[in-house]
C-alpha cells in the first residue's frame, strides 16, 4: 500500500531564517506530488505541483520554492522566512493527468515569529 | 471571487441529527471530491465524484454531484460525536483529463456534533 510522510510535524522559526519541509512517498511509481498551504481561514491553496523529478510548477508566486530532486522526494524551501508565510503546509501525491484522487500527509504547522 | 463556495461556513448539530453540506461551483467540474480533516491533521479522503447525476455513499455519509456538474452535497445520516472535523470539497478543473490531479478547494465545513 501506498504511504505518504511529512516532517517535521511543527516548526517554529524566527524570521529571516531558512526552512525546508520534506515528504517522501512509498509504495508507488512517478506520483504527481503537490504542496498546499492552509492558512487561517480553513481553505487549501495550491502552491507548487510536480509531475516528474526536477518537473516544478509553481501556482502562485511567493517567498517559497519546491525541488523534486527523486522520483518520491518533494522539498520545500525558503532562503527567508517571512511571517506570511505561517500556516499549515500540507504535501500530497496522486496518480495519472486528473481524475484521480489525492492522499495527503499528515501537514507541518509552520509559526514564523 | 472563490470558484468553488461551500455552505455552510460552520454546523453545530446534536447526535443522531441529518445534516447537509453545499458545495458549488463557478464552473463545469471534471471531477468533485470530498475530504475530512481533524484539526491540524492531513486529510482523509471520503468520496470522488465525476458523472452528473452521480451519487456515492459509505457508511452514513452520502455525496452527490448534480447533472449539470456544477454543485454537489454531501449528505451525513444520523450524525455521531466521530463525524466532527472539517469538511473540504476539492474540484479538479481540468477537463480534458490534463489537469494533473491539481485540486481547487472550497473554504470548508466546521462540523461540530454535541453527543
Amino acid at each position: 500500500s501506498q504511504t505518504i510522510h511529512q516532517w517535521p510535524a511543527t516548526l517554529v522559526q524566527p524570521v529571516g531564517s531558512p526552512l525546508s519541509l520534506e515528504c517522501t512517498v512509498e509504495g508507488t511509481s512517478n506520483p504527481n506530488l503537490y504542496w498546499y498551504r492552509q492558512a487561517a481561514g480553513r481553505g487549501l491553496q495550491l502552491l507548487f505541483y510536480s509531475v516528474g523529478i526536477g518537473q516544478i510548477s509553481s501556482e502562485v508566486p511567493q517567498n517559497l520554492s519546491a525541488s523534486r530532486p527523486q522520483d518520491r522526494q518533494f522539498i520545500l524551501s525558503s532562503k527567508k522566512l517571512l511571517l506570511s508565510d505561517s500556516g499549515f503546509y500540507l504535501c500530497a501525491w496522486s496518480k495519472g493527468l486528473g481524475g484521480t484522487e489525492a492522499f495527503f500527509g499528515q501537514g507541518t504547522r509552520l509559526t514564523v515569529v | 471571487s472563490q470558484e468553488l463556495e461551500q455552505s455552510p461556513q460552520s454546523l453545530i448539530v446534536q447526535e443522531g441529527k441529518n445534516l447537509t453540506i453545499n458545495c458549488t461551483s463557478s464552473k463545469t467540474l471534471y471531477g468533485l471530491y470530498w475530504y475530512k480533516q481533524k484539526y491540524g491533521e492531513g486529510l482523509i479522503f471520503l468520496m470522488m465524484l465525476q458523472k452528473g447525476g452521480e451519487e456515492k455513499s459509505h457508511e452514513k455519509i452520502t455525496a452527490k454531484l448534480d447533472e449539470k456538474k456544477q454543485q454537489s452535497s454531501l449528505h451525513i445520516t444520523a450524525s455521531q460525536p466521530s463525524h466532527a472535523g472539517i469538511y473540504l470539497c476539492g474540484a479538479d478543473f481540468g477537463g480534458s483529463g490534463t489537469s494533473y490531479g491539481k485540486l481547487t478547494f472550497g473554504q470548508g465545513t466546521i462540523l461540530t456534533v454535541h453527543p
